[in-house]
């Protein structure tokens, strides 16, 4: 089945400590897009990827890296930077549908907490 | 300045009641309007959205949306709510441009009594 693939489910993070989260598609998309979600707010946009080795940051990138080494890839670093990792991460991709438009696909999501 | 507002944080209704959800948005234009749903510890899944046209949109599940101009809204409905619509739901909007625009609301938590 195609689809995206976020792991693990739950990750913890020491203090200091860099993590990576995962996120692979086989849906051939070209667009790839992180999102950090907490408790009471909207999804807020992380680093996005229109193609393979290009990446932009989004509204909240400090603190965290990506990368996109291949088109089915797109892992999120978080970093000892970020001093309030703790939240819900939603990896997507998109594609293009002729007369529809843009289309998100969402992967299942990633809790991080700091022990 | 744009925004999406979501003024319910937290609805409760009885199974088999009928639902609306409020979206209001302030842009200088008319945006693309979006309503997603999430289950707890899922992903966004895409109910329905409006680009154009006719402004009363069918989507998934049995559930529509209505676009009003002139209020500025984009309100979620369902005539008759299951157990299983017990969700959080999000509008979202963008006025142009790609998925990376995409500008969410806060999410109502949607919760079912039987």
């Amino acid at each position: 089945d195609g689809g995206i693939t976020q792991s693990p489910k739950y990750l913890f993070r020491k203090e200091g400590q860099n993590v990576t989260l995962s996120c692979e598609q086989n849906l051939n998309h070209d667009a790839m897009y992180w999102y950090r979600q907490d408790p009471g707010q909207g999804l807020r946009l992380i680093y996005y990827s229109q193609i393979v080795n290009d990446f932009q940051k989004g509204d909240i990138a400090e603190g965290y890296s990506v990368s996109r080494e291949k088109k089915e890839s797109f892992p999120l670093t978080v970093t000892s930077a970020q001093k309030n990792p703790t939240a819900f991460y939603l990896c997507a991709s998109s594609i293009v549908v002729p007369t529809y438009g843009e289309k998100l696909f969402f992967g299942s999501g990633t809790q991080l907490s700091v022990l | 300045a744009q925004s999406v507002t979501q003024p319910d944080i937290h609805i409760t209704v009885s199974e088999g009641a009928s639902l609306e959800l409020r979206c209001n948005y302030s842009y200088g234009a008319t945006p693309y309007l979006f309503w997603y749903v999430q289950s707890p510890g899922q992903g966004l899944q895409l109910l329905l959205k409006y680009f154009s046209g006719d402004t009363l949109v069918q989507g998934i599940k049995g559930f529509e949306a209505e676009f009003k101009r002139s209020q500025s809204s984009f309100n979620l409905r369902k005539p008759s709510v299951h157990w299983s619509d017990a969700a959080e739901y999000f509008c979202a909007v963008v006025l142009t441009g790609t998925a990376s625009k995409l500008t969410f609301g806060t999410g109502t938590r949607l919760q079912v009594t039987l």
